[in-house]
């Protein structure tokens, strides 16, 4: 069963502009939530996490937003960048054990 | 250090054939994991090793599929028999499991075609 989704398989974004990426997880005990982006012919690198107990991490471009009522967390990076164009998966683990479970993937292309 | 390395990068074979998939973790870390990357499932877990104990092999699709991890250094995925719905990139990933928050290095994959 996939206890994380990511519903939109691609997004497309001008330069500039705020590309904003969702994930949904099933799983009450998660509590722990990271993004991973993926270029062609490499493996997933990591880019930001958050925990259950924030709300927002911010890293330069890069804000992840968590709403744990709705189980549901986010994606916001201002402004894209052609070089933003990559793979994205969300990831979510619970601290009391080890196992990450990821959803689908996003293609995003950010348009010059 | 040289990150998580698999191998082979690429492998073709026949359906029936056996495939054996290599990992060597990074240095330190005491924690691996073994996921396929398919286009309807995205990255799925196959299973995961924690101090070289297998702890969770309930993504391990079929008894086709077994992995061992004889050593801090080392683990393989091997599939017998291949068929060609196992055509897939399998990645492998490691991490330093603490008591803190766990982030996974993975490696390039090995992207596999069974004809």
């Amino acid at each position: 069963d996939q206890q994380v989704k990511q519903n939109s398989p691609s997004l497309s974004v001008q330069e500039g502009r705020i590309s904003i990426l969702n994930c949904d997880y099933t799983n009450s005990m998660f509590d722990y939530f990271l993004w991973y982006k993926k270029y062609p012919a490499e493996g997933p690198t990591f880019l930001i996490s958050i925990s259950s107990i924030k709300d927002k991490n911010e890293d330069g471009r890069f804000t992840v937003f968590l709403n744990k009522s709705a189980k549901h967390l986010s994606l916001h990076i201002v402004p894209s960048q052609p070089g933003d164009s990559a793979v994205y998966f969300c990831a979510a683990s619970a601290l009391a054990n080890n196992d990450m479970r990821f959803g689908a993937g996003t293609r995003l292309t950010v348009k010059p | 250090d040289a990150g998580v390395i698999q191998s082979p990068r690429h492998e073709v074979t026949e359906m029936g054939q056996e495939v054996t998939l290599r990992c060597k973790p990074i240095s330190g870390h005491n924690s691996l994991f073994w996921y396929r990357q398919t286009m309807m499932r995205g990255l799925e877990l196959l299973i995961y090793f924690n101090n070289n104990v297998p702890i969770d092999d309930s993504g391990m699709p079929e008894d086709r599929f077994s992995a061992k991890m004889p050593n801090a250094s080392f683990s393989t995925l091997k599939i017998q028999p291949s068929e060609p719905r196992d055509s897939a990139v399998y990645f492998c990933a490691s991490s330093h499991r603490s008591s803190g928050a766990n982030v996974l290095t993975f490696g390039a994959g090995s992207r596999l075609t069974v004809l």
